[in-house]
């Protein structure tokens, strides 16, 4: 599986934007990339995700770079229940692949 | 439609004896992931099923440790012989194809005393 790189930890303050990134030079080109988020004392939770363009849903927005070797999710304006690991999996559309989770970045949210 | 359930939610055994974790997928779903969380850990891949058969158990340690998907009823993943390590959260995820986004339940947090 191609490896993500993200920092190990970052801060936000509430109803501010954040914009978590995700390294990925090693993608190839079937190669999904996947945003889920674990909240405090519960299992993941899924995201967003997308392949080439940029993709907005209810929960976030997803800017892959043009050469994809990176991505950025962005939380429009953090709320204390953000608070959260975010991990970014690059995923091929193949039958059969398993979801690698990497360490995540560990978002903090201040009031 | 309800979520992926696992039960139990919490689990104590004493070390060397077996322990069985369950989870229902979601309905319609038929490709369920086991995962193990150590404290303050990521989370590591253990094995990937789809009905009746075993599609990647690349995870699984090679010993006491199995997992299984009936055609009818939850998956299950089983520990023999418990030890101390083996205290972990344990999720499972579903989803309707092998390519598709997970749907993860609570988790089942294993306490080996």
């Amino acid at each position: 599986d191609a490896k993500t790189t993200q920092p190990n930890s970052m801060e936000s303050n509430e109803e501010e934007p954040v914009h978590l990134p995700c390294n990925h030079s090693t993608i190839s080109g079937t190669d999904y990339i996947h945003w889920y988020r674990q909240l405090p004392s519960q299992g993941p939770e899924y995201v967003i995700h997308g392949l080439t363009s940029n993709v907005n849903n209810r929960m976030a927005s997803l800017a892959i770079a043009e050469d994809r070797k990176s991505s950025t999710l962005i939380l429009h304006r953090a709320t204390l229940r953000d608070a959260a690991v975010y991990y970014c999996i690059l995923r091929r559309d193949n039958y059969g692949q398993n979801f690698v989770f990497g360490p995540g970045t560990r978002l903090s949210v201040l009031p | 439609n309800a979520g992926v359930m696992q039960n139990p939610r919490h689990l104590v055994r004493r070390r060397g004896q077996e322990a069985r974790l369950r989870c229902s997928p979601m309905k319609g779903h038929s490709h369920v992931y086991w995962y193990r969380q150590l404290p303050e850990e990521g989370l590591k891949f253990m094995v990937y099923l789809q009905k009746e058969n075993i599609i990647d158990e690349s995870g699984m340690p090679k010993e006491r440790f199995s997992a299984e998907f009936p055609k009818e009823g939850p998956s299950i993943l089983r520990i023999q012989q418990v030890v101390r390590g083996d205290s972990a959260a344990y999720f499972c995820a579903s989803s309707p194809t092998g390519n598709e986004k997970l749907f993860f339940g609570s988790g089942t947090q294993l306490s080996v005393l």
